[in-house]
């Protein structure tokens, strides 16, 4: 159980056009969806909370504008970079918190496989 | 907000040994720590973690262990094997949405 699936697994861009990654919790629902961004030979960052029904809160430092967070249903979340740059060309990853393990006190974050994405 | 700062950044060790990696956090009110081991281009896997009212915890060869008055966590492996070389990140919860704050990572090599 408690499993993370990411869409696209690696995608590879023209500057200036905008892609979207999806994040799904597969067996489980969750209120709390987060966003990461890693560089090479780097730690995990967190980019932004994304809140289901609500609007996403951002890291300092991380544009809203562009990078755009949908949380729409329970077990979708969705990243946009908007008008992507070579400066962008990263591993995107995802986590999710199962709400009914929160509700038993359990903070465990279970992670996406990351999507790579390259600017050109 | 909360900083974790995770030391060595680089470990090497042989086989059969045992390893430490160790780190440090700000935020006082932090309450869960996981240690998460990564491969090379796939997701972070939880390996052990432990809540703030818990002073130690083991699993087979791995142990991690708190400090709360110090604010200082660490992770033990015993009897390493290769299949133990990895980057490991320490992280800590912090703020009401209990976001994940992550060390620098440690590459661990195991050498045979």
């Amino acid at each position: 159980g408690a499993v993370v699936s990411q869409h696209p697994s690696r995608v590879i861009c023209k500057s200036g056009t905008s892609v979207k990654i999806e994040c799904r919790s597969l067996d489980f629902q969750a209120t709390t969806m987060f966003w990461y961004r890693q560089f090479p030979k780097q730690s995990l960052m967190l980019m932004a909370t994304s809140n289901e029904g609500s609007k996403a809160t951002y890291e300092q430092g991380v544009e809203k504008d562009k990078f755009l967070i949908n949380h729409a249903s329970l077990t979708l979340s969705t990243l946009t970079v908007t008008s992507a740059h070579p400066e962008d060309s990263s591993f995107y990853i995802c986590s999710a918190r199962d709400i009914d393990r929160v509700g038993r006190g359990y903070n465990e974050q279970f992670f996406g496989p990351g999507t790579r994405l390259t600017v050109l | 907000g909360e900083n974790v700062e995770q030391h060595p950044s680089t470990l090497s060790v042989q086989e059969g040994d045992s390893a430490v990696i160790k780190c440090t956090y700000s935020d006082s009110a932090s309450n869960y720590f996981p240690w998460y081991k990564q491969e090379l281009g796939k997701r972070p896997q939880l390996i052990i973690d432990i809540r703030s009212n818990v002073g130690e915890k083991k699993d087979q060869r791995i142990a991690v262990t708190l400090n709360k008055t110090a604010k200082h966590f660490s992770l033990h492996i015993t009897e390493t094997q290769p299949e133990d070389s990895a980057v490991y990140f320490c992280a800590a919860t912090w703020g009401g949405a209990q976001k994940l704050v992550f060390g620098q990572g440690t590459r661990l090599t195991i050498n045979p």
